[in-house]
């Protein structure tokens, strides 16, 4: 069965530190991948997506970026955290799978950040 | 442009009632997909269910169901004797047929079961 993994669960930065997220999912080839934050309160933003290694889409524009090193492996990153990128931040991965169930999205469990 | 409305905030029932969350979405699409997500207090998002635009059939299980109603564009999603452990925030959202998947979310409605 897959499974998705993210770290830290949780995450206290000063502002201008910089920031590294990981997410790694087990248990499938070549999934799309997505970073969504979520402030508090708020419904979920769409920040990154994947469809393969290397290749990053950015949803809005901001102070983070995504990158994807290996095939299961999707990393949130920032030079400078901004008060502002307080939130919690979820990574997803869809696969299609071939009897036609597939396309929807499973979430790992998340790191909550707060930026000081 | 696609988008999903919630309009329900919060609501609160007792337990045992039974109550349902509305949906409603905008797309040009012909073809999408349509779905619900509980995020319970720990945070991580549990997926309930998917339902594609040519399956108008209304769908149960066990206390959950879900009537879909392209001519009103509504994907309602109804607890029957709703329990404390159902009480979460619930999404409803949605996606085009387009190759990358990207899912466009309603802002969610927070649900709180009273014992």
């Amino acid at each position: 069965s897959q499974t998705i993994h993210q770290w830290p669960a949780t995450l206290v930065q000063p502002v201008g530190s910089p920031l590294s997220l990981e997410c790694t999912v087990e248990g499938t080839s070549n999934p799309n991948l997505y970073w969504y934050r979520q402030a508090a309160g708020r419904g979920l933003q769409l920040l990154f997506y994947s469809v393969g290694i290397g290749q990053i889409s950015s949803e809005v524009p901001q102070n983070l970026s995504a990158s994807r090193p290996q095939d299961r492996q999707f990393i949130l990153s920032s030079k400078k955290l901004l008060l502002s990128d307080s939130g919690f931040y979820l990574c997803a991965w869809s696969a299609f799978i071939s009897s036609g169930s597939g396309h929807e999205q499973y979430f790992g469990p998340g790191t909550r950040l707060t930026v000081t | 442009a696609q988008k999903v409305t919630q309009a329900q905030t919060e609501i609160s029932v007792v337990e045992k009632e039974d109550v349902t969350l509305d949906c409603v979405y905008e797309t040009r699409d012909t073809t999408y997909y349509l779905f619900w997500y509980k995020q319970p207090p720990s945070g991580e998002l549990v997926f309930l269910i998917r339902r594609n635009s040519f399956d108008e059939q209304n769908e149960i299980s066990g206390r959950y169901s879900w009537n879909f109603q392209k001519s009103t564009s509504s994907f309602n999603f109804t607890i029957t004797a709703s329990q404390v452990v159902d009480s979460a925030v619930y999404f409803c959202a949605l996606r085009n047929n387009f190759g990358n998947e990207k899912l466009t979310f309603g802002t969610g409605t927070r649900l709180t079961i009273i014992p």
